[in-house]
């Protein structure tokens, strides 16, 4: 149990087009999901909590309006990196928190994303 | 200073060795502690979670939570090459004030020798 998928696994795209990440949980409903950044040798950086059917709450330092957060159902929040410039490439991945157990998040993969 | 300090190796130990992995951390608030396991470019496995200081135990893993050291431990006994990986500590604060993303150590690289 306690799976938590997430679609690409990669992707490079051309500087100034637009990226979408798609996170499910895929046997538990998740009413929270979390964004998180890491670059290469260095932690996981929260970028920002997901409620489902609520607007995201974004860390300090992240552009809301760059990465763009929807979180429309109990099993899916999506990432949008609008406007992707090579600062963007880093690793992406997000985690779901299991509604019966409020205080564990499960990862999913991870996305790769590379901006030329 | 950073909120918890993890040293990133890399850990180099034999095969069978006990290991110990070790993270320190500043804020008082958190109160919830995790280890996690992260191979190449893959996403953390949720490995151990705690609240309680003291010793939690799951197999060959044991987690260790010193709350008034502000000072967190995992064990692997009869370590194996498939251990090889790097070991996140993360840790957090109670739900619904506003924390409820993890804080990150920067993980240690950990390598079993066969």
């Amino acid at each position: 149990g306690a799976v938590v998928s997430q679609h690409p696994s990669w992707v490079i795209c051309k500087s100034g087009t637009s990226v979408k990440i798609e996170c499910r949980s895929l046997d538990f409903q998740a009413t929270t999901m979390f964004w998180y950044r890491q670059f290469p040798k260095q932690s996981l950086m929260l970028m920002a909590t997901s409620n489902e059917g609520s607007k995201a709450t974004y860390e300090q330092g992240v552009e809301k309006d760059k990465f763009l957060i929807n979180h429309a159902s109990l099993t899916l929040s999506t990432l949008t990196v609008t406007s992707a410039h090579p600062e963007d490439s880093s690793f992406y991945i997000c985690s779901a928190r299991d509604w019966l157990l409020q205080e564990t998040q499960y990862f999913g993969p991870g996305t790769r994303l590379l901006v030329l | 200073q950073k909120e918890v300090e993890q040293d990133p190796g890399p850990l180099s130990v034999p095969e069978g060795a006990i290991v110990s992995l070790n993270c320190t951390y500043s804020n008082s608030a958190f109160q919830y502690f995790m280890w996690y396991r992260q191979y190449s470019r893959k996403g953390p496995e949720l490995l151990m979670y705690t609240y309680s200081s003291g010793n939690k135990e799951d197999g060959r893993f044991t987690a260790q939570v010193d709350k008034s050291s502000k000072y967190i431990s995992l064990f692997i006994r009869d370590s194996q090459p498939s251990d090889s990986a790097t070991y996140l500590c993360a840790m957090k604060g109670y739900s619904g004030g506003g924390a409820d993303g993890l804080t990150f150590g920067k993980g240690t690289h950990l390598i079993i020798q066969p």
